[in-house]
Order: structure tokens, then sequence, then C-alpha cells
């Protein structure tokens, strides 16, 4: 049982340019989450969705696109990449109810 | 604003004794607080969940506490094992639907069990 897997996990770019940070989850949850980490700074969610065809933001979206076609796949675009974008990003996803997020093991990602 | 708080500084303790880490809110009514484990480069993982109208929750060698009117969380470690080296995190939701929108996250603190 892989749980939830993110590719890749580095990634160097430079300003302007852009890319897609995958997530894939074997566990047949409907609720998708990105999260940035930095340090002093804590989680902080992206996007989110809550099943196949529905997204939307979370508190810090701005430079960011998600999208959701299938229940297992949750990909990240940057579309310009920016210094302050320069995170290690989580995917992670959930059942129902109260259950627990489950989490990648991230990508860190650096934009010089 | 909202604020969680957990000790700032890294916690050593010795091995075999209990540890405690504490979370500290402020400005927000949670509907449940959880514990994640996190190893360094690696995602966080879930420990453990307490509800606005619990007291303490317990598993194996973990137990938490929620005081509503402190406004505070206490994660308890005991026979504590070099193995339990990490970094907490505590996370409140204020959502009682459970789609972890609002969850809000704590910076962690890190535990050191020394042999």
């Amino acid at each position: 049982n892989a749980g939830v897997t993110q590719t890749p996990k580095f990634r160097i770019l430079k300003i302007g340019q852009s890319m897609t940070l995958q997530c894939t989850q074997d566990m047949n949850h409907n609720y998708m989450y990105w999260y940035r980490q930095d340090p002093g700074m804590g989680l902080k969610l992206i996007y989110y969705s809550v099943g196949a065809g529905i997204t939307d933001k979370g508190e810090v979206p701005n430079g960011y696109n998600v999208s959701r076609s299938t229940t297992e796949d949750f990909p990240l675009r940057l579309e310009l990449a920016a210094p302050s974008q320069t995170s290690v990003y989580f995917c992670a996803s959930k059942g129902g109810g109260n259950s627990p997020l489950h989490f990648g093991n991230g990508t860190r990602l650096t934009v010089t | 604003s909202q604020k969680i708080e957990q000790n700032s500084e890294a916690l050593n303790i010795q091995e075999g004794k209990t540890a405690t880490l504490t979370c500290n809110y402020t400005n927000y009514s949670p509907a449940y607080l959880q514990w994640y484990r996190q190893d360094p480069g690696r995602g966080p993982v879930f420990l453990l969940l307490i509800r606005e109208n619990e007291k303490e929750k317990r598993k194996e060698r973990l137990k938490v506490t929620f005081d509503t009117t402190l406004k505070q969380s206490l994660f308890h470690i005991t026979a504590s094992q070099p193995a339990d080296s990490a970094t907490y995190l505590c996370a409140l939701d204020s959502d009682r639907a459970g789609n972890n929108r609002k969850l809000i996250w704590g910076l962690g603190t890190s535990l050191a069990v020394n042999p």
C-alpha cells in the first residue's frame, strides 16, 4: 500500500520557469490537499479538493494552480516560478469525517 | 489573530522518562485537535485526534489531554525511547464538518531522547 506518492523529491528551477508537482494516492480518498512548509512558518494550505472535479483555494494560493480530474491524482502547477516559492511542498489526502491526513514525503523546490 | 504556540525550544530527555509537549492556542475555538510526528525529510504522520468534548485520549505509550478552558493541549510520551526523537506538530480545526480547510498548524517541538 503506497499511500500518498509525490514526485519529484527535489527540483531546482530558474525564475520564470514552470513545473508541475505530481501527487497520487491509492486510498480512494475524496479529500486532497497541497501544503507548503517553510522554516518558522508552519504548514500553510495552498489548495484543496473535496473530490474529482472540485478544487478550492487555501490560505496561500497565489502563483499556483491545481486540477483534479481523477480521485487519485492532484497535481500542483507553478506557472512562473519566483524565489518566494522556494519551499518544501507536501501533498496529503484524507477520508471522510474527522479522519486524519495522510502525507506524502514532500518535494523540496528551490527557485534561483 | 488566531495563534498556536508550541514549545519553541527543543526538548531533551533521558530514555525511559516521560516527555511532555505543550500546544497553546489563542483567539480560536477548535472542534478538534490533532498531533502529528514529523521526521527529517519526511511528511507528517498522524498520531492522535481529540475532540472538544474529550478530556483525554490514549494510544499505547501516547496520551493527549485537551483543556478548552486553558486553551491548551498536552502530549505525553511515556517510557520514551530514542526512536521517539522527532518533531511533533499540533493542528487545530474549527470546522466540525472535518474537511480540514480551516486546519491551522503549530511550528512543532523538536524532541530528542537520549540513550
